[in-house]
């Protein structure tokens, strides 16, 4: 079957360091992506992994281990503005299909 | 400014009426889907356009008939819906099926009463 699991929620400190976890069993895999989704609005893309290892772009990292079915967001130096929900998504073999997950709401906190 | 506009931002329609969701890129992809989100549910997949072609019809209900009159235009038509049909619906597009990220709408709000 298809599943894609995150956390629900989380909360951290504005400049700290927090890791957005993401496993998934998908048909097939075609790269895994995140996105940023703040309240009312549209989501954004952030990073996308097609091979194992890190990607890292500024303050936002992202991590895939195809073996393992994992992968994670790594965001540095929080700010308030990083409050918003982060979708973990997976496009499956053939690549006409993106499955997300529910999303992890990150709480920032001063 | 993703470059994907979606009218209306809002609708609010009984379940005996006939309406339509609107959604344009400006990007020149050629790829177009539609995806439903409700709240605290993973986005679902509901139509896939390659080419002003449909490529999926995730098992969607017939109350909902998705058109494509060419790669930049996406409607959604709408009619006889259920209350449980009130969701945020997203348009995304691509530059191909197999290539990119989605770039994503803002959404039009849907309450069916």
């Amino acid at each position: 079957g298809q599943n894609i699991d995150q956390p629900t929620e989380m909360t951290a400190t504005e400049g700290a360091i927090v890791q957005i976890n993401c496993t998934y069993q998908t048909s097939g895999f075609n790269g895994l992506f995140w996105y940023q989704q703040h309240a009312g609005e549209a989501p954004t893309f952030l990073s996308y992994n097609v091979l194992d290892g890190l990607e890292e772009k500024g303050r936002f990292s992202s991590f895939l281990s195809r073996s393992k079915g994992y992968s994670y967001l790594l965001l540095k130096e929080l700010q308030m503005k990083d409050s918003a929900s982060y979708l973990c998504a997976v496009r499956e073999a053939g690549g006409f299909k993106t499955i997300f997950g529910a999303g992890t709401r990150l709480f920032v906190k001063a | 400014e993703t470059g994907v506009t979606q009218t209306p931002r809002h609708l609010v329609m009984g379940m005996t009426n006939k309406k339509s969701l609107k959604c344009e890129q400006h990007l020149g992809h050629n790829a177009m889907y539609w995806y439903k989100q409700s709240a605290k549910k993973p986005l679902e997949l509901m139509f896939v356009y390659n080419f002003k072609e449909q490529t999926e019809n995730n098992s969607v209900p017939s109350r909902f008939s998705p058109e494509c009159p060419n790669s930049s235009h996406l409607f959604l038509h709408l009619h006889t819906l259920q209350p449980e049909d009130s969701a945020l619906y997203l348009c995304a597009s691509s530059p191909g099926m197999n290539t990119g990220e989605l770039f994503f709408g803002e959404g039009s709000r849907l309450t069916v009463l």
